[in-house]
């Protein structure tokens, strides 16, 4: 699986947009990208994946530069409740290998 | 609700016992994973289990072992315990086998060890 760097933390206000880039110089041809959200004392929640160019859903966008390496989870209009943690994984679970979670980024959202 | 159910959700116990940590997968979902979560260490894989198989290893102790059952729920067992092994223990499922895409996780059994 591909390594992916984040940022440890990012602060924001109320109404602003966030955008979280990850790193993954090793990705392979055949593997997604995923982000997951988790609130403190839960577990992690799935909030979007993507191959190619860009994603969006009712949460979040996902965009993909052309030669893949990094990828940017776009928030809009963040609230209160968007403070959690991010993390961005790359990868297929193939047997026999792992699937990692890093560090993720720890977003704080202030009024 | 992710469909995923964890028990129990708050465990204390002391070192050196033995605990079983219990998980039900979403309705048809065949995979379980297991993920050990403390403050220092970050969220750990531990072990991944398809249709009763053992299919991935992670950091996984040799004091903790797994095991899926017919009815695809899943059986965490941690033994000699010891401080450090308090932490929150997220069970997660899938389909199938490989991951292309989201993982259910419940809400976590949280084991303090005194």
């Amino acid at each position: 699986l591909a390594k992916t760097t984040q940022p440890i933390s990012m602060d924001s206000y109320e109404g602003q947009e966030v955008n979280i880039t990850c790193s993954h110089n090793n990705i392979a041809t055949n593997d997604y990208i995923t982000w997951y959200q988790q609130f403190p004392s839960q577990g992690p929640r799935f909030i979007i994946q993507g191959y190619k160019t860009k994603v969006t859903n009712e949460v979040a966008s996902l965009f993909i530069p052309a030669d893949r390496k990094s990828s940017t989870l776009s928030l809009p209009r963040v609230s209160l409740s968007d403070t959690a943690v991010y993390y961005c994984l790359v990868g297929l679970n193939q047997a026999g290998t792992a699937l990692i979670f890093g560090k993720g980024t720890t977003l704080s959202v202030s009024s | 609700d992710s469909g995923v159910t964890q028990t129990p959700k708050h465990l204390i116990t002391a070192t050196g016992q033995r605990v079983t940590l219990r998980c039900s997968p979403r309705s048809g979902d065949l995979s379980v994973y297991w993920y050990q979560q403390s403050l220092d260490q970050g969220l750990q894989f531990l072990i991944q289990y398809y249709n009763g198989e053992e299919r991935a290893k992670g950091n996984i102790l040799e004091r903790f072992s797994a095991q899926q059952f017919p009815d695809l729920h899943s059986e965490l067992n941690l033994s000699s315990l010891e401080l450090g092994d308090s932490a929150l223990y997220f069970c997660a499922s899938s389909p199938d086998s490989k991951y292309t895409g989201e993982l259910f996780f419940g809400e976590g059994s949280r084991l303090t060890v005194l």
